[in-house]
């Protein structure tokens, strides 16, 4: 799986939209960025997985850049429970292919 | 439809005894997932099983470390011995059937291992 790059924290206001970066320069073109949050002590939380169409639903849009090589995972209305670590993957989507989570992103939402 | 669920939450073990942990995939699911998280780390992958076969015991330690899914009931992540290295939170995901099917993996809230 392709090796994602993601800053370690970031800040948001209460309200704004919170948009996370992740650099992915060497994904193959058959794997998938997924992001997954883990809210402390929780088991982490699917939000949500493209291919190269930005994605939206109903907890967060995805925006896929033309050559794949960097995404960017958007909160329209952060709220003081989206505080988590958010991870960015990028995988095969294919049954029996485990997840391999790097550092995160420590989003902060301050009121 | 009840998430994936895991037992026990906490489990305090001493040095040298045994660990078992359990997991009970979403219905339906029939893929399960080992994760373990050392403190202020991230996920790292364990295991994969399927109804009554390992997968992919990539991540899992050589020795100590075992899971079995039986055809009935949860799947166990045994640690026998345990260390105090061993202290960390254990992750269960499932997913569901297929291959080339979207798979999201669905995680239980995890079972937070101390040894003393």
């Amino acid at each position: 799986d392709a090796k994602t790059t993601q800053p370690p924290s970031m800040d948001c206001a209460e309200g704004r939209a919170a948009n996370l970066p992740c650099n992915h320069s060497t994904i193959s073109g058959n794997e998938y960025v997924y992001w997954y949050r883990q809210i402390h002590s929780q088991g982490p939380q699917y939000i949500i997985h493209g291919l190269k169409n930005n994605e939206t639903n109903e907890m967060a849009s995805l925006i896929i850049t033309e050559d794949r090589k960097s995404s960017t995972l958007i909160l329209p209305h952060a709220t003081l429970r989206d505080t988590a670590v958010y991870y960015c993957i990028v995988r095969v989507d294919n049954a029996g292919n485990m997840l391999t989570f790097g550092g995160g992103t420590r989003l902060m939402v301050k009121p | 439809n009840a998430g994936v669920m895991q037992n026990p939450r906490h489990l305090v073990r001493r040095r040298g005894q045994e660990a078992r942990l359990r997991c009970s995939p979403m219905k339906g699911h029939s893929h399960v997932y080992w994760y373990r998280q050392l403190p202020e780390e991230g996920l790292k992958f364990m295991v994969y099983l399927q109804k009554e076969n390992i997968i992919d015991e990539s991540g899992m330690p050589k020795e100590r470390f075992s899971a079995e899914f039986p055809k009935e009931g949860p799947s166990i992540l045994r640690i026998q011995q345990v260390v105090r290295g061993d202290s960390a939170a254990y992750f269960c995901a499932s997913s569901p059937l297929g291959q080339g099917v979207y798979n999201e993996q669905f995680f239980g809230p995890g079972t937070r291992l101390t040894v003393l």
